[in-house]
This record gives structure tokens, C-alpha cells and sequence, in this order.
């Protein structure tokens, strides 16, 4: 669990400003989105999931945007505080109906 | 509180031995599924179930077995089979149809002596 993360690409922002956390996807006929945060040695949470037929959606302090076009989606976090620092993945659910996970981006947050 | 509860924390296996490691949950969620987690990578299905006595392999089923006796408890055995079982493993559960908004465990790190 203390080795998660390991050669992720990085994400490192100011507290207080926004972070934008990419995604891309690979299965066009994927309906269904989900974003997860980890911290070292603990299991995933769930941050916020969108369906296909949406393209943006907001929750407490985060919005998450769906690109149906390029295969994109994103994790927008307002107020980067430094208990966001950790890994963020995303996951896509498509025609083999299983979740299919990223690899992560470790968002590291400056004081 | 509900959630999802992995045991142990930490486990060691020594060579050609079975380990078993615990996944119990209280979110009266139909599904449960066993993932492994790699440095660097994505989370891998090993196993999942959608219903009591019944369970499908995932993408890495080789080397480890379930049971889903009860809809609370889906133990997963990482059995000598497995060579390269040094991972941290997560079971998660979820009510809002399958595969769809997981709830993870804390995980456990497996390692080999």
C-alpha cells in the first residue's frame, strides 16, 4: 500500500488554487465514470461519478467533465487544500461491463 | 458504523503456502469483488460476485479462489499457484447495480518471506 504511486505523473499545486486532474479513456462505447482518491495506504474513495449522456457534474468542490468527443474526462478540485494530497484515479465502464481503471496522478499540494 | 472491513492490515506468505485473507461488509450490498493493486498500475479484477454461492473470475483469477457463503463475507485465498503475490489488495462492494460506484476496504499488503 506505502508503494502506490510510484512513477505517476505528478500534479503539484499552490493551496488554495484549482487542480485539474486528466483523464483519457479508451473505449468510445463507455456510459459510465467514475473518479477516486487514495492516500497512502488506505483504500480508494469515491469522489464523484457521471454517466455518458451528462457532460459536466458538480459536487462539494469538485466538478467533473466529460469530453465524449476526444475520450477525455477531468477531475476539477476548487481550493486545493493539502488533505487533497494523494492519488487520483479514474475508471470507465464499458461493453466487457467490468470497470477498467487508470493508473493515477499523485496530486502533491504546496503550502 | 457500515463499511467494508479487509484483515489483516498486513500479511507475510512464506513459499508454497495458502493465505487467506478477509473481506467483510455491512452495506447490505449484493455485490463484492476482490481488485490487486501494483506500483504504477491500475487496479485488476481478480474476482467478483453479484449474489450469494455464485462469483466469476476477473482478469487475474489464476493462482487465487473465493467463496461467497454469506452476502456479508467474500474471503479471497491467494493460494502457491500465485508466484508473484507481493501486492496490496482491496475488496470492494457496491449496491447501485454492478460494477458501478464501489466502496473500498482499507486493503491489505501481502508480501512474501
Amino acid at each position: 500500500g506505502e508503494s502506490v504511486g510510484l512513477h505517476l505523473p505528478t500534479l503539484s499545486v499552490q493551496e488554495g488554487d484549482n487542480s485539474i486532474i486528466n483523464c483519457a479513456y479508451s473505449n468510445s462505447a463507455s456510459d459510465y465514470f467514475i473518479w477516486y482518491k487514495q492516500e497512502s495506504g488506505k483504500g480508494p474513495q469515491f469522489i464523484i461519478d457521471i454517466r455518458s449522456n451528462m457532460d459536466k457534474r458538480q459536487g462539494q468542490r469538485v466538478t467533473v467533465l466529460l469530453n465524449k468527443t476526444v475520450k477525455h474526462l477531468s477531475l476539477q478540485i476548487a481550493a486545493t487544500q493539502p488533505g487533497d494530497s494523494a492519488v487520483y484515479f479514474c475508471a470507465e465502464k464499458g461493453s466487457s461491463y467490468k470497470l477498467i481503471f487508470g493508473s493515477g496522478t499523485r496530486l502533491l499540494v504546496r503550502p | 458504523d457500515g463499511g467494508i472491513t479487509q484483515s489483516p492490515k498486513y500479511l507475510f506468505r512464506k513459499e508454497g503456502q495458502n493465505v487467506t485473507l478477509s473481506c467483510e461488509q455491512n452495506l447490505n450490498h449484493d455485490a463484492m469483488y476482490w481488485y490487486r493493486q501494483d506500483p504504477g498500475q491500475g487496479l485488476r479484477l481478480i474476482y467478483y460476485s453479484q449474489i450469494v454461492n455464485d462469483f466469476q473470475k476477473g482478469d487475474i483469477a489464476e493462482g487465487y479462489s473465493v467463496s461467497r457463503e454469506k452476502k456479508e463475507s467474500f474471503p479471497l485465498t491467494v493460494t502457491s499457484a500465485q508466484k508473484n503475490p507481493t501486492a496490496f489488495y482491496l475488496c470492494a462492494s457496491s449496491n447501485q447495480g454492478t460494477n458501478e460506484k464501489l466502496f473500498f476496504g482499507s486493503g491489505t499488503q501481502l508480501s512474501v518471506l
